[in-house]
């Protein structure tokens, strides 16, 4: 069974600008959930998507979105970037239900200049 | 409030037994994880425990968990220099499917 896979797996923008980042779960799962992880700050979740609706949302500015399309993948875009948003993104895919083990992707490292 | 702490360093020799301790602070957590996190990759998932539960062994992995005091531990035997990476505890809360995540310890294995 393949893994989580996120795209792209490095990215550099500069402030003001907006990413979107893309994630794939495995097959059969049906949430998605997506965290920043930084040296200062830890790993902090950001949103979980079940079944293509937004179930749990975590502390960030709502310049942090993401969407969940009906094949279960998942898109995270965070519009007019700042320094501090410069992180390792990560997305764990679950089944949603039960003792929810996340398994997560090898992450996507956002820079910005 | 949420919270899990967690020692931040931790070095052993390879061949001795590592024990890596987590606190945690909802009283509602239903499930309690373990990841693992080499260097410049995504979190492995390790192992987890329900909240019911005082002991869970995996192979080389033993859990424990004192519900009373909310404490987690994860006991690596016959530690290797392939175990060394940062370890993640993560508590899961009953009423939603989110994590929160420790700060992570490093556990460094000298040969």
């Amino acid at each position: 069974k393949a893994g989580v896979t996120q795209t792209p797996r490095y990215l550099i923008k500069t402030r003001g600008q907006q990413v979107t980042l893309s994630c794939s779960p495995i097959s059969g799962h049906r949430s998605v959930s997506w965290y920043q992880q930084t040296p200062g700050q830890g790993l902090q979740f950001l949103f979980e998507y079940f079944s293509e609706t937004q179930r749990n949302k975590g502390n960030f500015p709502g310049r942090f979105s993401g969407r969940q399309f009906s094949n279960s993948r998942s898109e995270m875009n965070v519009s007019t970037l700042e320094l501090g948003d410069s992180a390792l993104y990560l997305c764990a895919s679950s089944s949603g239900q039960g003792t929810n083990e996340q398994f997560f992707g090898p992450g996507t490292r956002l820079t910005v200049l | 409030g949420e919270d899990v702490e967690q020692s931040l360093f931790l070095s052993v020799r390879e061949g001795d037994s590592s024990v890596i301790n987590c606190t945690y602070t909802d009283s509602s957590s239903t499930y309690l994880y373990w990841y693992k996190q080499e260097p410049g990759a995504g979190l492995q998932l390790l192992t987890y425990i329900f909240s019911n539960m005082d002991m869970k062994q995996d192979q080389r992995l033993t859990v424990l968990l004192n519900k009373k005091d909310k404490h987690l531990s994860l006991r690596i035997a016959d530690t290797q220099t392939g175990d060394s990476a940062i370890y993640f505890c993560a508590e899961k809360e009953d009423s939603s499917y989110k994590l929160i995540f420790g700060s992570g310890t490093r556990l460094l294995v000298r040969p």
